[in-house]
């Protein structure tokens, strides 16, 4: 079985700081790891992925990622938040056979000026 | 545009009613999706399906149906079974196993 522990509820973060967002997982088998963002009231959004190959993910609006296997987590980075980058962030992972989703309870991340 | 649609964004119902949330996808994906997000409890899986007229339980299918009749619907049935049915409801599909999911917009129910 898998599971997905991000170990934040929510973090708080001055404009243009650098941020990071931590994510655990536990699987018995290879995994495919995943961070989305949530804003308000909205679905989530895709902001990278790890398949395979290079363990730094480089993702969409400045995020990037670093898989490392030995100590099974994704920590999610940014070097320079904005205050649009307020929102909640979720890590998931798939491993079973089928390639289901688990989720993490997500980490809310609040910008401030 | 190529997306996924769910309808209605709010959705209000009294105790005791069923009540069907749509979803609709033209990405052309073989594999949906329902989850339930309740606050501070990330997304749970409600139902998945892999291919039409085929589907399987999630983690938390008590009290939900659905259907998959068409490549592009799987609309999800809350009954009255459901204990607590007040939540936001995301919908998602993906090409293939392993794939990233795309979301949709979601739909807010609120059980009266």
């Amino acid at each position: 079985a898998q599971s997905v522990t991000q170990l934040d509820s929510q973090v708080p973060v001055f404009e243009e700081a650098p941020v990071e967002l931590r994510c655990n997982y536990s699987s018995s088998v290879s995994v495919y790891l995943f961070w989305y963002v949530q804003y308000p009231n909205q679905g989530l959004q895709l902001l990278l992925k790890y398949l395979s190959g290079s363990t730094l993910v480089k993702g969409i609006n400045g995020f990037e990622a670093e898989f490392n296997k030995s100590q099974t987590s994704f920590h999610l980075r940014k070097p320079s938040v904005h205050i649009s980058d307020t929102a909640e962030y979720f890590c998931a992972v798939s491993a079973d056979s089928w390639g289901k989703l688990q989720f993490g309870a997500g980490t809310q991340v609040v910008v401030t000026p | 545009d190529g997306g996924i649609t769910q309808s209605p964004k709010y959705l209000f119902r009294k105790e005791g009613q069923n009540v069907t949330l749509s979803c609709e996808q033209n990405l052309n994906h073989d594999a949906m999706y329902w989850y339930r997000q309740d606050p501070g409890q990330g997304l749970r899986l409600i139902y998945y399906s892999q291919i039409v007229n085929d589907f399987q339980k999630g983690d938390i299918a008590e009290g939900y149906s659905v259907s998959r009749e068409k490549k592009e619907s799987f609309p999800l049935t809350v009954t009255s079974a459901q204990k607590n049915p007040t939540a936001f409801y995301l919908c998602a599909s993906s090409h293939r196993r392993h794939d990233e999911q795309y979301f949709g917009p979601g739909t807010r129910l609120t059980v009266t």
